[in-house]
């Protein structure tokens, strides 16, 4: 069965440092990934999304994500980090007519 | 430009009364419809989801219902709360599978 593991929970980083979010994935075929992001009491937002293509893609707020088919792995990055970053992020891959959602990486930045 | 509305964005329910939360899209046409479930800091659970009118999925069999009664309006139903209906309900539409989806901006259920 298709299942979506981000294995961070919550992740701390400092204002201004870079980030990397980790989202690995199991799906048969040739995977439609996406980054989602969702700030408190607010509905989620598309930050990029992977087809085909060029493995590196990139997305809104200045972040990036890079397919890794060998590592089934869809990684989220920024290379400096904003306080208004501060949110939950959630990865997914396309299965049929649903979405199979990540369970989230919570985003805390220090000042 | 498409467009989801969802309402509405707070709701406090006693235990036995009855739920309807409506979700509708502007600007496009037959498409897929979804209700999400987010319980406190966790991911996003798939309630429902619909590909046309009057067609139904159910993924969580439990107390809630799903209908779309029009091509662009989805609601979520119970006849019933229970406490464990707490949480924030998302509605999302996509044009079809292998596209991103569109969220609503969620509605707060607490049900006391």
């Amino acid at each position: 069965a298709q299942s979506v593991t981000q294995p961070d929970i919550h992740i701390t980083v400092s204002e201004g440092a870079s980030l990397e979010l980790r989202c690995n994935y199991s799906y048969g075929a040739t995977p439609y990934l996406f980054w989602y992001v969702q700030s408190p009491g607010q509905g989620l937002q598309l930050l990029l999304k992977y087809f085909s293509g060029d493995t590196l893609v990139q997305g809104i707020k200045g972040f990036e994500a890079e397919f890794k088919r060998s590592q089934s792995s869809f990684n989220l990055r920024k290379p400096s980090v904003h306080w208004s970053d501060a949110a939950e992020y959630f990865c997914a891959v396309d299965s049929n007519y649903q979405l199979i959602w990540g369970a989230g990486t919570k985003l805390i930045i220090k000042p | 430009s498409q467009t989801i509305h969802q309402w509405p964005a707070t709701l406090v329910q006693p235990v036995g009364s009855p739920l309807s939360l409506e979700c509708t899209v502007e600007g496009t046409s037959n498409p897929n419809l979804y209700w999400y479930r987010q319980a406190a800091g966790r991911g996003l659970q798939l309630l429902f989801y619909s590909v046309g009118i009057g067609q139904i999925s159910s993924e969580v069999p439990q107390n809630l219902s799903a209908s779309r009664p029009q091509d662009r309006q989805f609601i979520l139903s119970s006849k019933k709360l229970l406490l464990s209906d707490s949480g924030f309900y998302l509605c999302a539409w996509r044009v079809d599978m292998n596209t991103e989806a569109f969220f609503g901006q969620g509605t707060r259920l607490t049900v006391v």
